[in-house]
């Protein structure tokens, strides 16, 4: 069965420091793999897609980048974060011809 | 934005009472999606329509879908202290890259 794994769970970072935010899913090939970030009662912001190994959309303009160096892995980066970059960043993927995705447990990243 | 809007923000009933909630969008659709929320967990999908149906059940949950109206509903019967969570709609829309828009999502409590 598939499995998607995002590390870490929780992150406090001050503001200006580096990011990185792992994504891994297991049991499945050339997943479509996703960012978003939620904000604290709000619903889900699209932040990246990609539809295979370096291949990248961004839906929002921003301080963060993705990366995709493996075809189950996806990075979300920032090289300084913003006070703005902290909430809850939630990965997810679907396989190709379905709509469904499936979500990780997410990161909490606090920029203080 | 295809944002969706969900209506009531905040619901609070008591054991055994059914919940509805309600979601309205702005744009054709492919597909509609509801996802469930435990408090600072990941998403996780719930049921699928899609524009061709009325429709759907699963379990506990009827989902209606009016492209007329542009709005569905999920009914959660019989409801349990173990649905308390944050429930979304999310559309596919029918051209695009089949990315998920999320709405604002409903904060379901429901007391034992």
């Amino acid at each position: 069965s598939q499995t998607i794994h995002q590390w870490p769970a929780t992150l406090v970072q001050p503001v200006g420091s580096p990011l990185s935010l792992e994504c891994t899913v297991e049991g499945t090939s050339n997943p479509n793999l996703y960012w978003y970030r939620q904000a604290a009662g709000r619903g889900l912001q699209l932040l990246f897609y990609s539809v295979g190994i370096g291949q990248i959309s961004s839906e929002v303009p921003q301080n963060l980048s993705a990366s995709r160096p493996q075809d189950r892995q996806f990075i979300l980066s920032s090289k300084k974060l913003l006070l703005s970059d902290s909430g809850f960043y939630l990965c997810a993927w679907r396989d190709w011809g379905v709509s469904e995705q499936y979500f990780g447990p997410g990161t909490r990243l606090t920029v203080t | 934005s295809q944002q969706g809007e969900e209506d009531p923000q905040a619901l609070s009933i008591q054991e055994g009472e059914n919940a509805t909630m309600n979601c309205s969008y702005k744009t054709s659709i492919n597909n509609l999606q509801w996802y469930r929320q435990n408090s600072g967990r990941g998403l996780v999908h719930l049921i699928l329509i899609r524009s061709n149906e009325r429709e759907k059940h699963s379990g506990r949950l009827r989902v209606t879908l009016d492209t007329s109206k542009k709005s569905s509903s999920l009914l959660i019967t019989a409801s349990r202290a173990a649905d308390t969570a944050s429930y979304f709609c999310a559309t596919v829309l029918q051209t695009g890259a089949n990315n998920l828009f999320f709405g604002t999502g409903t904060r379901l409590t429901v007391i034992p």
